[in-house]
């Protein structure tokens, strides 16, 4: 099975700030990872797919990069609203599994 | 507007079976794969099920594996997750979600999920 790794699993920024999230996959997903956002008492929300596209509605703050094993979202300027976890998931071999993860707290 | 909603959870003893269904509305039922993630209480996203859209495609956690099965009814435009030998780490809030296309990929909608409880 592929195991998800993310870094870090939580951080705490200021509004404005820049912040990035990495996650890492044990074998080579080539570009088959999507992120999620979820807030507390709601289901995950689609972010990203294909490591760097981003769904149509989402703030394009948010950006994904990498390929292969390594895997970034950057969140160019935070604001209040991005309070949140964060969860990795890779799609390219069964079963598909998630990282574990980041909480990020805006100040 | 695409909606999905999960019901059959509940509390059931160790050993026991539930049968989780998805009902969905709001889209072409046949074009898409569907989902089952769980949450543990406090804990992250685990995937545990997926089914292609002509149930010719499926695959499972392994944790769940072997106890789990999924099935879908595309005239009724549901999904359901038939769980056996329920363990107490199946206790879960499972959500049903609708893949972007018709062989397994990601989720990109959501139902609200339904809380399975399993202790004695």
């Amino acid at each position: 099975d592929i195991q998800m790794t993310q870094s870090p699993s939580s951080l705490s920024a200021s509004v404005g700030d820049r912040v990035a999230i990495t996650c890492q996959a044990s074998h080579d997903i080539k570009y088959f990872l999507s992120w999620y956002q979820q807030k507390p008492g709601q289901a995950p929300k689609l972010l990203i797919h294909d490591a760097s596209i981003l769904e149509p509605g989402v703030t394009p703050r948010f950006s994904g990069s990498g390929s292969g094993t390594e895997f970034t979202l950057t969140i160019s300027s935070l604001e209040p609203e991005d309070t949140a976890t964060y969860f990795c998931h890779q799609y390219d071999d069964l079963p598909f599994t998630f990282g574990p993860g980041t909480k990020v707290d805006v100040k | 507007e695409v909606q999905i909603v999960e019901s059959g959870g509940g509390w059931v003893p160790p050993g026991k079976s539930l049968r989780l269904s998805c009902a969905t509305s709001g889209f072409n039922f046949e074009d898409y794969a569907m989902h089952w993630v769980r949450q543990r209480p406090g804990k992250g996203l685990e995937w545990v099920s997926g089914i292609d859209w002509s149930n010719g495609g499926v695959g499972y956690a392994d944790s769940v594996k072997g106890r789990f099965a999924v099935s879908r009814d595309n005239p009724k435009k549901s999904v359901h997750l038939q769980m056996n030998d329920l363990r107490d780490e199946d206790t879960a809030l499972y959500y049903c979600g609708r893949d972007v296309g018709r062989t397994l990929g990601y989720v990109d909608s959501w139902g609200q999920g339904i809380l399975v409880s399993v202790s004695s």
